[in-house]
């Protein structure tokens, strides 16, 4: 199985501060076929499923305010909000699409500080 | 607006069978376009995906619950299935349903979640 490893495990940051969530897979999940690499970010709010934030780990989906962003390629992974909003305080995921098993990073807490 | 909803016991005694429905609405579940997916969210745990089905009938099983899982689809009703078996205190999760296209393997949308307890 592909290990994803999520860093840090919790992040508080000030309202209006940059957040940076970091994601690690055990093996390189870029296509060759397609140059895009296979990772998606995820943000849950209790009691709420998750919703889909990024695919092809820099494509933002539709409605996720311009305030996140996604890159990296490879094995290394980097979510990014610019200018931290109350709302954004959730559990982020990241996920391997490359290879079954699918498998998700322990996740990350953002708290406001 | 595709939307996906979980339905099944609450509660599931040691060693018996969890058995949870996802009814679809707002779209078909038989398109060959897409996948039907179980993930669970063990409590103070991150997210497994536990397997998905095609409208096919085709399934394809976590490994390290292969042995106790079995997916089934109802293109009739518009749900899908999941059965596991023979769980313990370790099954008792929030059981999301949720969908992915082909081959781009992630997960839009989710059902809401249901929380299936193991306890006797």
């Amino acid at each position: 199985d592909i290990v994803m490893t999520q860093s840090p495990d919790s992040l508080a940051v000030s309202l209006g501060e940059r957040a940076t969530i970091n994601c690690k897979s055990s093996q390189s999940v870029f296509h060759n076929s397609n140059n895009k690499n296979s990772l998606a970010w995820y943000q849950q709010k209790p009691g709420q499923p998750p919703k889909l934030l990024f695919y092809w780990a820099s494509t933002r989906d539709s409605g996720v305010p311009d305030r996140f962003s996604a890159s990296g390629s490879g094995t290394d992974f980097t979510l990014t909000i610019s200018s931290l909003q109350a709302e954004d305080v959730a559990l982020y995921y990241c996920q391997q699409c490359y290879a079954t098993p699918f498998t998700f990073g322990q996740g990350t807490k953002l708290e406001i500080k | 607006q595709l939307q996906l909803q979980e339905s099944g016991p609450g509660l599931v005694k040691p060693s018996e069978t969890l058995s949870l429905t996802c009814t679809v609405s707002g779209g078909s579940i038989d398109s060959s376009n897409y996948y039907w997916d179980w993930i669970r969210r063990p409590p103070g745990k991150g997210l497994q995906w536990i397997g998905n089905i095609h409208r096919s009938g085709i399934a394809h099983y976590n490994p390290s619950l292969k042995s106790r899982v079995t997916m089934s689809v109802d293109t009739s009703k518009n749900q899908f299935s999941l059965r596991l078996t023979s769980v313990t205190a370790a099954d008792t999760a929030v059981y999301y349903c949720a969908r992915h296209e082909g081959r781009n393997n992630w997960f839009d949308p989710w059902g809401q979640g249901t929380l299936v307890t193991v306890s006797s």
